[in-house]
C-alpha cells in the first residue's frame, strides 16, 4: 500500500535557525497536505500543494511539492517558539480517488 | 459553522468497561475518519466512514472495535472490554469529499485504569 514517510521523527533546533523537513512518497500523489499539532491539541490544516514544483508561502513557513509530485518539504525561517508541534504530511494516491494517506509527523522543538 | 465536535474530551474506563466515543462531523460532511494516537506517536489510520457505510475499516483491530456513521445522529467509535493499551487520544476528522481537507475534532483521551 502507499506509504508516506517523515523522517526523523523528532528534531530540536535553536530559536532563530532555519528548519527544514522532507515528506517522502512511494507512489506519485494527486496533492499534497501538511497539519501542525500543537501539544495537547488537535492536527490542523496548514496548506494543500496540488501542482509540481508549486511553491506556497505562509509568513515564515515556505512548502513545496516536488517536481514528480512524490515528495515535499516544509521550510521555517528562523524559528519561534510558537512553532512547536508536530507536522504531519498527507497526501492522496494520483488517480486512485482515495482517502488521505497520513506520515508520521516530525515534531519539532525550539529552544529559547 | 461549528467544527468537528467530539465528546467526551476525557474518558476514564476500567478493564472490561465498554468505552463509546462519538464525533458530529462538520455540517455539511459526509466523510469520517477515525484516528488513534499514542502518546508521543503519530497518527494511526482506523477506519473511514460514509452516511451508513464503513468504506475502510484496514487499520481498526477486528476484535473488540467497531465503527458506525447512522443516518441520523453522529459517528459512534466502540471499543468494548477494553484494556491499558486502549489508552490514547482519538481523533475524529471529516471532509466534504474523499480526498479533500480533513478537519480535526479535540479529540477524546480515553484513560483505563
Amino acid at each position: 500500500g502507499q506509504q508516506v514517510m517523515q523522517i526523523p521523527q523528532y528534531q530540536h533546533v535553536q530559536e532563530g535557525e532555519d528548519f527544514t523537513t522532507y515528506c517522502n512518497s512511494s507512489t506519485t500523489l494527486s496533492n499534497i497536505q501538511w497539519y501542525k499539532q500543537r501539544p495537547g491539541g488537535h492536527p490542523v490544516f496548514l496548506i494543500q500543494l496540488v501542482k509540481s514544483g508549486e511553491v506556497k508561502k505562509q509568513k515564515r513557513l515556505t512548502f513545496q511539492f516536488g517536481e514528480a509530485k512524490k515528495n515535499s518539504s516544509l521550510h521555517i525561517t528562523a524559528t519561534q517558539t510558537t512553532d512547536v508541534g508536530t507536522y504531519f504530511c498527507a497526501g492522496e494516491v494520483a488517480g486512485a480517488n482515495s482517502k488521505l494517506t497520513f506520515g508520521k509527523g516530525i515534531t519539532l522543538s525550539v529552544r529559547p | 459553522n461549528a467544527g468537528v465536535m467530539q465528546n467526551p474530551r476525557h474518558l476514564v474506563r476500567r478493564r472490561g468497561q465498554e468505552a463509546r466515543l462519538r464525533c458530529s462531523p462538520v455540517k455539511g460532511h459526509s466523510h469520517v475518519y477515525w484516528y488513534r494516537q499514542l502518546p508521543e506517536e503519530g497518527l494511526k489510520f482506523m477506519v473511514y466512514l460514509q452516511k451508513e457505510n464503513i468504506i475502510d475499516e484496514s487499520g481498526m483491530p477486528k476484535e473488540r472495535f467497531s465503527a458506525e456513521f447512522p443516518k441520523e445522529g453522529p459517528s459512534i467509535l466502540r471499543i468494548q472490554q477494553v484494556v491499558r493499551g486502549d489508552s490514547a487520544a482519538y481523533f475524529c476528522a471529516s471532509s466534504p469529499l474523499i480526498s479533500d481537507t480533513q478537519y480535526f475534532g479535540p479529540g477524546t483521551r480515553l484513560t483505563v485504569l
